[in-house]
């Protein structure tokens, strides 16, 4: 089973800050996923990146994949409140499952 | 209109007793998953059903037992809980199985006393 590891673990910064968080795994991915998980609530997909070297925009989040599709970055711009939560990334494994990083845990201080 | 729900939100049980938690989808989805979330935070997935058929197991222990009685259900039973079931179980749904958007519910906080 390939293994994602997901970095930092926990990150605190404060409001108006940018900020990057990285998924790596030793092996390709075919495809991969990014969820935000907002307390009490289950994890919901942002964006799917496919193809290596893909950039992806959503409002302040930008999503890289990279060349060689080993990892993916997830940057913040002007991080906000609302921003707070758990990012998971995801990749399938034999076009059946997800698997799942450990993810980062992110906190956005007013 | 919730896409995908489930019953209860929180349970509270005594090791060793049995217990069922619920899942339901409004999406129309032939697949549906669960998943295992522990205290830090690694969501792990537990079995899929697709279309009523069992297609993953997960080496989780014969204690726990997914039933689909139609393709919008799918509840897990837990018998003889233990300490370490102890976690939050997300039931989540996809319009097939070939690796399409899964859509998750809010979770079923599960703690064993």
């Amino acid at each position: 089973t390939q293994l994602l590891e997901q970095s930092p673990q926990f990150l605190s910064i404060q409001e108006g800050e940018n900020l990057t968080v990285y998924c790596n795994s030793s092996s390709v991915f075919s495809s991969l996923q990014w969820y935000r998980q907002e307390p009490g609530e289950g994890p919901v997909l942002l964006v799917t990146v496919v193809t290596g070297g893909e950039v992806k925009k959503l409002k302040r989040l930008t999503f890289q994949f990279g060349d060689a599709r080993k990892d993916s970055s997830l940057h913040i711009t002007a991080a906000q409140p609302g921003d707070t939560g758990l990012y998971l990334c995801a990749q399938t494994q034999g076009a059946q499952k997800l698997v799942f990083g450990q993810g980062t845990r992110l906190t956005i201080n007013p | 209109d919730t896409a995908v729900s489930q019953t209860p939100k929180y349970l509270v049980t005594q090791m060793g007793n049995d217990k069922s938690i619920k899942c339901e989808q409004n999406l129309g989805h032939d697949t549906m998953y669960w998943y295992k979330q522990d205290s830090k935070k690694f969501l792990k997935i537990m079995f899929s059903y697709n279309n009523k058929e069992l297609i993953i197991n997960e080496t989780v222990p014969n204690r726990f037992s997914p039933k689909s009685p139609d393709k919008a259900h799918l509840n897990l039973h837990i018998n003889s809980l233990e300490l370490g079931d102890s976690a939050v179980y997300f039931c989540a749904s996809a319009r097939s199985w070939r690796g399409e958007t899964q859509y998750f519910g809010p979770g079923t906080r599960l703690l064993v006393l």
